[in-house]
């Protein structure tokens, strides 16, 4: 069953770096996720499409500071230079045949 | 600039219909596989389905939780998708998403989101 798996929560101070991890179930290790972020009271947007290499494509106007990792079944958001805009819900996500799959989502809160 | 506009939420008894509209632009519409998301109240990101393009039918997928409930459909000259939702019950209660697939037969990444929908489902 494919199925993704994230922390419910992480934090990190104004101006640092923050990796979040998104972990794939066995078996899914060479799927591919895509990452998405959901401001307070906003509606989610597209951050990223992750590879199993480590190889990304960002959404439109993705700041540099978004950059996407991966190693064997985890794929990874790093957030770096934090900003205040930055505290949101992220979300990562997989496809297959005939199906979607969200993870269970990560609050980033900036300290 | 590609635009993604839901319309038709609402406040709406159990058991009766509703059926929700999800307007694009700024892209071929026809190409790609539109999918529905929604979120309850304080939840995460519940996948409700999608339906193909047209050069794969316009056939369908849907979560368990809304199979045999909820129908999606589409009209590429409108640029518009719809869902049409039956046999409401009080947990369909979110706010509902239109969003782009990346990929015409729906293998894909989510790449463009709607500003969403309220769906409220209450006696």
């Amino acid at each position: 069953q494919l199925v993704l798996t994230q922390s419910p929560s992480a934090s990190a101070s104004l101006g640092a770096s923050v990796k979040l991890t998104c972990t794939l179930s066995s078996g899914h290790s060479s799927y591919a996720i895509a990452w998405h972020q959901q401001q307070p009271k906003k509606g989610p947007r597209f951050l990223m499409k992750l590879n199993s290499d480590g190889s990304h494509n960002k959404g439109d106007g993705i700041p540099e500071r978004f950059s996407g990792s991966s190693s064997g079944a985890e794929r990874y958001l790093t957030i770096s230079s934090l900003q205040s805009e930055d505290e949101a819900d992220y979300y990562c996500q997989t496809w297959g045949p005939g199906i979607q799959v969200f993870g269970g989502g990560t609050k980033l809160t900036v300290l | 600039e590609v635009q993604v506009v839901e319309s038709g939420g609402g406040l709406v008894q159990p058991g009766r219909s509703l059926r929700l509209s999800c307007t694009a632009s700024g892209f071929t519409f026809g190409d790609y596989a539109m999918s529905w998301v929604r979120q309850a109240p304080g939840k995460g990101l519940e996948w409700v389905g999608f339906i193909r393009s047209t050069d794969y039918g316009g056939t369908r997928e849907y979560a368990a939780s809304v199979k045999g409930r909820f129908t999606f459909s589409r009209d590429d000259s409108k640029r518009t998708a719809y869902v049409q939702m039956n046999s409401l019950k009080t947990e369909d209660t979110a706010v509902y998403y239109c969003v782009r697939i990346s990929d015409a037969a729906g293998v894909g990444n989510f790449d463009y989101w709607g500003q969403g929908t309220l769906v409220t489902v209450s006696s």
